[in-house]
């Protein structure tokens, strides 16, 4: 089957725009999770959802970010007012449930996001 | 507070030596779970192996073996007989209790590159 994909591949924007990013989960999946990796770091945790409610957002960096998941399936993370520090590669993971370790984070390719 | 450590950055070496990635954790959690992911060229992280606190019984999974220690908060990645299509970048990670086991905790990450 399918595994988690994510659009655009590559995202190039000026500083101060808006962006979306889309995460495509497998199907069947009810828990979808974001992450933020900077060159050269491991990912970070920005939010989790659990069906259509973000569970946990403690990751979110500021109020410019904030996800939706609005019929428990593909999720949207937006940024608005992007900053050159923004600049990463947004990675998606999704899992059958949430609040289990045992259950694996499959992860998508992930979008490169670059701020001019 | 949670955090991994993966104090090897990079790491070189030749086809069919053996190889071990160290990883430290810091947690207060008292159940929890460790991960080793691999992220090939192409950015698609890869779950390989996953290891919860009560289990400390070291294995061996074809070329993969892991040695986790409670006492010493160490969970270490040996590749036997490294072929050149391991090299990655590899991130160990931690998710524990407190967060409800929804997001993982990463290392930095070490680079590894296996020569012909």
């Amino acid at each position: 089957g399918a595994g988690v994909s994510q659009t655009p591949s590559n995202k190039v924007t000026e500083k101060g725009k808006y962006v979306e990013l889309r995460c495509d989960p497998i199907s069947g999946h009810t828990a979808l999770y974001w992450y933020r990796q900077s060159l050269g770091q491991g990912p970070e945790f920005l939010i989790y959802f659990q069906g259509t409610g973000a569970a946990d957002d403690s990751g979110l960096p500021n109020d410019r970010f904030f996800a939706v998941r609005p019929e428990g399936s593909v999720s949207t993370l937006k940024i608005q007012r992007t900053e050159r520090g923004d600049s990463a590669v947004y990675l998606c993971a999704s899992s059958q449930r949430g609040g289990e370790a045992y259950n694996e984070q499959f992860f998508g390719p992930g979008t490169r996001l670059t701020v001019l | 507070a949670q955090k991994v450590t993966q104090a090897q950055t990079e790491i070189s070496v030749v086809e069919k030596e053996d190889v071990t990635l160290d990883c430290v954790y810091e947690t207060r959690d008292t159940t929890y779970y460790l991960f080793w992911y691999k992220q090939p060229p192409s950015g698609e992280l890869v779950f390989l192996i996953r290891r919860n606190s009560f289990d400390e019984q070291n294995e061996i999974s074809g070329r993969y073996s892991w040695n986790f220690q409670k006492s010493t908060s160490s969970f270490n990645f040996t590749i036997t007989a490294s072929q050149v299509v391991d090299s990655a970048v590899y991130f160990c990670a931690l998710s524990g209790n407190s967060g409800g086991y929804n997001k993982l905790i990463f290392g930095a990450g070490t680079r590894l590159a296996v020569h012909p």
